[in-house]
């Protein structure tokens, strides 16, 4: 089955500093890959998606690169702010066979806390 | 344009229970979802549906029923409630499962807490 692995959390950062979460994945078939940003008390946001192998997302800073040679989808922001602080979901929809019907199986989230 | 919507915003039951939870979008969005989310754990699929009157069973299926009798609304039932399904609960839709369309789009929230 589908799976994926986050980094464990929580992160703490200071101001200005750099960000990775790391994100790995098990699917079949080839999936599109994504990342999801759930801020305090509100549902998720797309932040950013790649759909093929060596497609890069990018969103308001962050970006995160389909490496399908080692199954990875990692995110990064090279100067984190305060308003980054939330919680971020890597997650993957994979239609192997035509019966996926584009569920998503997310990783369980690493919580971002970023200090003035 | 609203966007995925959720009522309600909070319920606290007892034991045994019923309850529906509503999903709505405005957005003529196929495919409908629904998650629990649960510390640690992430969002898991409880049911989903690809079309009016269509449903299917998700990841984690069992004590909960839903029906999608309208293109725009998809509902979740609690039938007899147990603290085991006290979570976070999240509608999305998406457009497509087609890689180029399949972002889903999800709603606020339900906090239902089970006693």
């Amino acid at each position: 089955g589908n799976s994926v692995t986050q980094m464990e959390g929580p992160v703490t950062l200071s101001e200005e500093a750099f960000l990775t979460i790391n994100c790995t994945y098990t699917a079949t078939g080839y999936p599109s890959l994504f990342w999801y940003v759930q801020y305090p008390g509100e549902g998720l946001q797309l932040l950013l998606k790649a759909t093929k192998a060596d497609d890069k997302g990018s969103n308001k800073g962050f970006e995160a690169t389909y490496r399908k040679e080692t199954t990875s989808f990692h995110l990064e922001k090279g100067s984190v702010q305060v308003s980054d602080s939330a919680v971020y979901f890597c997650a993957l929809s994979s239609n192997a066979g035509g019966t996926s019907y584009g569920k998503l199986t997310f990783g369980q989230g690493t919580i971002l806390t970023v200090h003035p | 344009n609203a966007g995925v919507t959720q009522t309600p915003k909070f319920r606290v039951l007892k034991t045994g229970q019923s309850m529906t939870l509503l999903c709505a979008q405005d957005m003529n969005h196929e495919y409908m979802y629904w998650y629990r989310q649960d510390p640690g754990m992430g969002l898991r699929l409880i049911h989903y549906s690809v079309g009016e009157g269509t449903t299917a069973k998700g990841e984690v299926p069992d004590g909960y029923n839903v029906s999608r009798l309208k293109k725009q609304n998809f509902l979740l039932g609690l039938e007899s409630a147990a603290p085991s399904q006290t979570s976070v609960y999240f509608c999305a839709s998406s457009y497509s499962w087609d890689r180029l369309y399949n972002e889903q789009f999800f709603g606020p929230g339900t906090r239902l807490t089970v006693l």
